[in-house]
């Protein structure tokens, strides 16, 4: 089956750490995006990818870090700089001529303690 | 630049109930305009798009969408509301093909159903 995975679901840290988000797609797609997901507020770009090794900001990239070494893989890092870290964070994946249609993850919802 | 606005952050019916889901945009392009389903702690799944084809478009689960310029509006409808229809409903928007499959989102829409 083609799809999005995440990991984990479930993802706690300590305040001042570092983690590392996860998401790994088999559906061939050129583009692939984080989006943070706060009650209320809809979703909010944080990073976007339109090809290996390139990537661009979105609109609050701020205290997170990403990497596109491989077509099918886009992880997130959630740095101590992020002064608001908890929330429900989906990754998605596009392709190229796809009319935009994004196809996404199940998520991955990260608290800080 | 493109934005949408979803009207009411929440929305309840009655089982059997017509439902009826607010979407306006702003778009400087032809628009393509989506509707997205999340129930809880879930992904985010497709249930209709318009991509500048017919303007009424039928999706998933019985919703289907009517693209009106005229009104920048694409509203989600679905006859009868069953009790599995309560989730968290997302319109968003593209520039038709050339911002390269970025979205904006609405805020959403919680869908409540009552038996």
């Amino acid at each position: 089956d083609g799809g999005i995975t995440q990991s984990p679901k479930y993802l706690f840290r300590k305040e001042g750490q570092n983690v590392t988000l996860s998401c790994e797609q088999n559906l061939n797609h050129d583009a692939m995006y984080w989006y943070r997901q706060d009650p209320g507020q809809g979703l909010r770009l944080i990073y976007y990818s339109q090809i290996v090794n390139d990537f661009q900001k979105g609109d609050i990239a701020e205290g997170y870090s990403v990497s596109r070494e491989k077509k099918e893989s886009f992880p997130l890092t959630v740095t101590s700089a992020q002064k608001n870290p908890t929330a429900f964070y989906l990754c998605a994946s596009h392709q190229a001529g796809n009319t935009d249609t994004q196809y996404f993850g199940p998520g991955t919802r990260l608290t800080v303690l | 630049a493109q934005s949408v606005t979803q009207l009411g952050s929440h929305v309840s019916v009655s089982e059997g109930a017509l439902v009826l889901l607010r979407c306006n945009y702003s778009s400087s392009v032809p628009p393509y305009l989506f509707w997205y389903v999340q129930y809880p702690n879930q992904g985010l799944q497709l249930l209709l798009k318009y991509t500048s084809a017919a303007t009424l478009v039928k999706g998933i689960n019985g919703f289907e969408a009517e693209f009106k310029k005229s009104e920048t509006s694409f509203h989600l409808t679905k006859p009868s509301a069953h009790m599995s229809d309560a989730a968290e409903y997302f319109c968003a928007v593209s520039a038709g093909g050339t911002s390269y499959g970025k979205l904006t989102f609405g805020q959403g829409t919680i869908l409540t159903v009552h038996p």
